[in-house]
């Protein structure tokens, strides 16, 4: 079955800790994105990555981090969380070109810091 | 880069009206425009689409336009059902596809029995 997969899908954190929320795609997708949800602010794009070894900043990047080493992979680092990080994280993935740029989405991860 | 207004924040119609929820985005070159539905805690999930050469698509109820003139597109559902509640996201595709989509701040549609 076609899906991208994150998690852990609830996490519950301390400011400071270092965290890791991992998403994974099964699609062959080249490009996979990261977004953050909020109440009233819709979907805002964190990172994005065209392709292996390739990332790029998003609209809200501060204090996230990400690496692509796989093709199927896009963990979101956070490397010291704080409370302004609470929020609803997606993954996505897509073909990415202009063609066939349905994005998939992922269950979400909800993101307590305490 | 681009930029994405969604009116309005709520809708509130009446079971079996029609709905209507507008967009407008501000790159000239963005080319694809889908409209995404996202059920209280599910995932956003593509519900129809449209791209920069056609001017109006339809699925059933679902349909949507676009004027790449002003730069606007809708979402125009009829014969409004239970199940159409929930919130309702517009996007836009810029730079090529490098950039990524650019989304909404997104409709809470609320369909009243």
């Amino acid at each position: 079955e076609a899906q991208v997969t994150q998690n852990p899908r609830y996490l519950i954190t301390v400011t400071g800790k270092k965290l890791t929320v991992t998403c994974s795609q099964n699609m062959n997708h080249e490009y996979m994105s990261w977004y953050r949800q909020d109440p009233g602010l819709g979907l805002r794009q964190i990172y994005y990555s065209m392709n292996v070894e390739v990332t790029d900043k998003g609209d809200v990047p501060e204090g996230y981090k990400v690496s692509r080493k796989e093709k199927r992979n896009f963990p979101l680092i956070l490397e010291s969380p704080s409370p302004n990080q609470t929020s609803l994280y997606f993954c996505a993935s897509s073909w990415g070109d202009s063609l066939n740029t349905e994005a998939f989405f992922g269950q979400g991860t909800r993101l307590t810091v305490v | 880069g681009e930029n994405v207004e969604q009116h309005p924040s709520t809708l509130s119609v009446q079971e079996g009206d029609s709905a209507v929820i507008k967009c407008t985005y501000s790159d000239s070159a963005s080319n694809y425009f889908p409209w995404y539905k996202q059920e209280l805690g599910k995932r956003p999930q593509l519900i129809i689409d449209i791209r920069s050469n056609v001017g109006e698509k339809k699925d059933q109820r679902i349909a949507v336009t676009l004027n790449k003139t002003a730069k606007h597109f809708s979402l125009h559902i009829t014969e409004t059902q239970p199940e159409d509640s929930a919130v309702y996201f517009c996007a836009a595709l810029s730079g090529g596809g490098a950039d990524g989509l650019t989304f909404g701040k997104g409709t809470h549609l609320i369909i009243q029995p």
